[in-house]
């Protein structure tokens, strides 16, 4: 069963602007987690963010979570051509059993 | 560096074939998992571990089996290999404590023939 879905689908951006991407989910949740691949590769975890936190910084990276809307963002300032690639949302249900639940992911480009 | 290492980064079996696919942690995490990832689905949960010896069904555990033995090594077997498990392969692990990300490996691209 997918969670999440993210949106857009595909982002294409030039380098040096921002980059948003959104993720729905519809069960409640623990804590919403964002994941980055690398075409071919495996996933790398880039933040977490609990269900009792409404934004997070890392970085580059801003994370916000509207609970009450089940959605979440995350942005991506002065992209690079080295950001390119997918980025998915994982949620961790409030059960906590562990297991992540991923969307389909954003594909994003950053043309140089 | 911490890691997760899959066997192999590239397989190429055949039909009805038995296939192991195995995958070693070195964090000393207690959770393990097989997704596989097609394009178009996403990341789909095959199974999961949370301890030695232990085991759960994910979302598609037909057609695959799993053996963790030992806390660090957690082995995706396919019983008979069949073209529509041609995909790629992710294990990843996580601490049983709440508040941590995964850590996965290179992803094994297994293609059934």
């Amino acid at each position: 069963s997918q969670q999440g879905e993210e949106d857009p689908q595909a982002l294409s951006i030039q380098e040096g602007e921002n980059a948003t991407m959104n993720c729905s989910y519809k069960t409640s949740i623990n804590n919403l987690q964002w994941y980055r691949q690398n075409s071919g590769r495996g996933l790398v975890h880039l933040i977490l963010i609990r269900s009792n936190e409404r934004e997070k910084h890392s970085g580059r990276l801003r994370v916000t979570l509207d609970t009450s809307k089940k959605s979440s963002s995350l942005l991506i300032t002065a992209s690079r051509a080295a950001d390119t690639a997918s980025y998915f949302c994982a949620t961790l249900g409030s059960s906590n059993t562990g297991k992540l639940i991923f969307g389909q992911g954003t594909t994003l480009q950053v043309k140089p | 560096d911490v890691k997760v290492t899959q066997s192999s980064r590239y397989l190429v079996k055949r039909t009805g074939e038995k296939v192991f696919l195995e995958c070693v942690q070195d964090m000393d995490h207690e959770n393990m998992f097989w997704y596989r990832q097609d394009p178009g689905l996403g990341l789909r949960l095959i199974y999961f571990s949370y301890d030695v010896k232990m085991k759960e069904k994910g979302d598609i555990p037909e057609g695959y089996s799993v053996s963790r033995e030992k806390k660090e090594r957690f082995s995706l077997i396919l019983e008979s290999a069949s073209t529509n498990q041609t995909s790629m392969y992710l294990c990843a692990s996580s601490p049983l404590q709440e508040g941590h990300g995964y850590t996965f490996g290179s992803g094994t691209r297994l293609t059934v023939v």
